[in-house]
């Protein structure tokens, strides 16, 4: 295991849900990361922390909110999705913005939004 | 405008046999070039990383190299077996951003 988890692994909802993902991390890193990876597409960046401060949005819908309590954790809030967002959701930390930025993924959330 | 490519067909090969990937890239000046493997369902783990002024990165079975007059870095497992079919990315941070910037993978098929 990479020091990465993510819960829920599976999500299913409907465009009118508001749900939660939630990424913790164990490496005591400073930088957190949500990544979207849809199918034959490469990862695409969507926010970055970097010691609890937001340091990227990289143009995301207002329907996807980012949260970043402490340097472990990362949460990403959903509300009235599009079927188009259903993809593999990853959280990724490193131990802090920039240098050498090697990065450790966390398993992913598969999400389905019908 | 910037690219970085990689063959999105899958790389199918015969066990014992090296599996080279490819990964080109235009427009950026990459201060280093990572590679990671991904297994189905999973997250990115990360393998190698080289920099801009290394030509070649070992790690037992894999190596990676690095040519930026041809904007290309090159990705072998030697003596590959089964256990090495998976996805394989590469990614390069710009000298300009901080940003991990990742290819769209290769799947690598190593047939008992």
């Amino acid at each position: 295991e990479t020091g990465v988890t993510q819960t829920p692994r599976h999500l299913v909802m409907g465009m009118t849900n508001k749900k939660s993902l939630k990424c913790e991390q164990h490496l005591g890193h400073n930088a957190m990361y949500w990544y979207k990876q849809s199918a034959k597409k490469p990862l695409e960046l969507m926010f970055v922390y970097n010691f609890k401060e937001q340091t990227e949005n990289n143009s995301v819908p207002s329907r996807f909110s980012p949260e970043c309590p402490n340097s472990s954790h990362l949460f990403l809030h959903l509300h009235t999705l599009q079927p188009e967002d259903s993809a593999l959701y990853l959280c990724a930390s490193s131990p802090k913005r920039g240098d050498t930025d090697t990065q450790y993924f966390g398993p992913g959330t598969r999400l389905t939004v019908l | 405008s910037q690219k970085i490519e990689q063959n999105s067909e899958a790389l199918n090969i015969q066990e014992g046999k090296t599996a080279t990937l490819t990964c080109n890239y235009t427009n950026y000046s990459p201060a280093y070039l990572q590679w990671y493997r991904q297994d189905p369902g999973r997250g990115p783990v990360f393998l190698l990383l080289i920099r801009e002024n290394e030509k070649e990165k070992r790690k037992e079975r894999l190596k990676v190299t690095f040519d930026t007059t041809l904007k290309q870095s090159l990705f072998h497992i030697t003596a590959s077996q089964p256990a090495d079919s998976a996805t394989y990315l590469c990614a390069l941070v710009s000298d300009s951003s901080y940003k991990l910037i990742f290819g769209s993978g290769t799947r690598l098929l190593v047939r008992p």
